[in-house]
């Protein structure tokens, strides 16, 4: 069965440091992949997503970027982090309709 | 923009009674799917129902899609305290990779 890893759960960075969240999938073959950020109370907005290796498109313009260096593997960093990019980060997959999600990463900028 | 609006955005109930929360979509769609989110955890789908269908069933959910009104319910029946979550439905409007647009959910708290 396809699992999905996202870690950490928890991370708390001062503003300025850099950002490196991880997200792996296992038991299925090129997935799109996706990350999420969700505000407090609030939807999800997608930021990344990628179809292949070395394929991502941006959604929103931010502070962030995204890489997928392996098949299941999809990355997202920050060189320098802000105030604004604290929230609930979510990496999800999906091949055809649904998609599904790890349980997330909770940043606090301070 | 979102595409989904729910609402009411918050809802309590007490346990055995029904919970119902719509969402409204602003373009055309090729599915709509419903998800679930318990408190600091990922989402979970629970429904996923296509433009050409009308209604669909699974265990005690009731999903329902108007497409000339640009609308969806979810039905809960039989209320758990175990539904206390935050439900969001979400569109796939056919721009490609599957990539949905979620609402802004609507927070269920059903009480023991």
């Amino acid at each position: 069965s396809q699992t999905i890893h996202q870690w950490p759960a928890t991370l708390v960075q001062p503003v300025g440091s850099p950002l490196s969240l991880e997200c792996t999938v296992e038991g299925t073959s090129n997935p799109n992949l996706y990350w999420y950020r969700q505000a407090a109370g609030r939807g999800l907005q997608l930021l990344f997503y990628s179809v292949g290796i070395g394929q991502i498109s941006s959604e929103v313009p931010q502070n962030l970027s995204a890489s997928r260096p392996q098949d299941r593997q999809f990355i997202l960093s920050s060189k320098k982090l802000l105030l604004s990019d604290s929230g609930f980060y979510l990496c999800a997959w999906g091949s055809n309709q649904p998609q599904h999600f790890g349980d997330g990463t909770r940043l606090s900028i301070l | 923009s979102q595409q989904g609006e729910e609402d009411p955005q918050a809802l309590s109930i007490q346990e055995g009674e029904n919970a119902t929360m719509n969402c409204s979509y602003k373009t055309s769609i090729n599915n709509l799917q419903w998800y679930r989110q318990n408190s600091g955890r990922g989402l979970v789908h629970l429904i996923l129902i296509r433009s050409n269908e009308r209604e669909k069933h699974s265990g005690r959910l009731r999903v329902t899609l108007d497409t000339s009104k640009k609308s969806s319910s979810l039905l809960i029946t039989a209320s758990r305290a175990a539904d206390t979550a935050s439900y969001f439905c979400a569109t796939d409007a056919g721009g490609g990779y599957q990539k949905v647009t979620f609402g802004t959910g609507t927070k269920l708290q059903v009480i023991p």
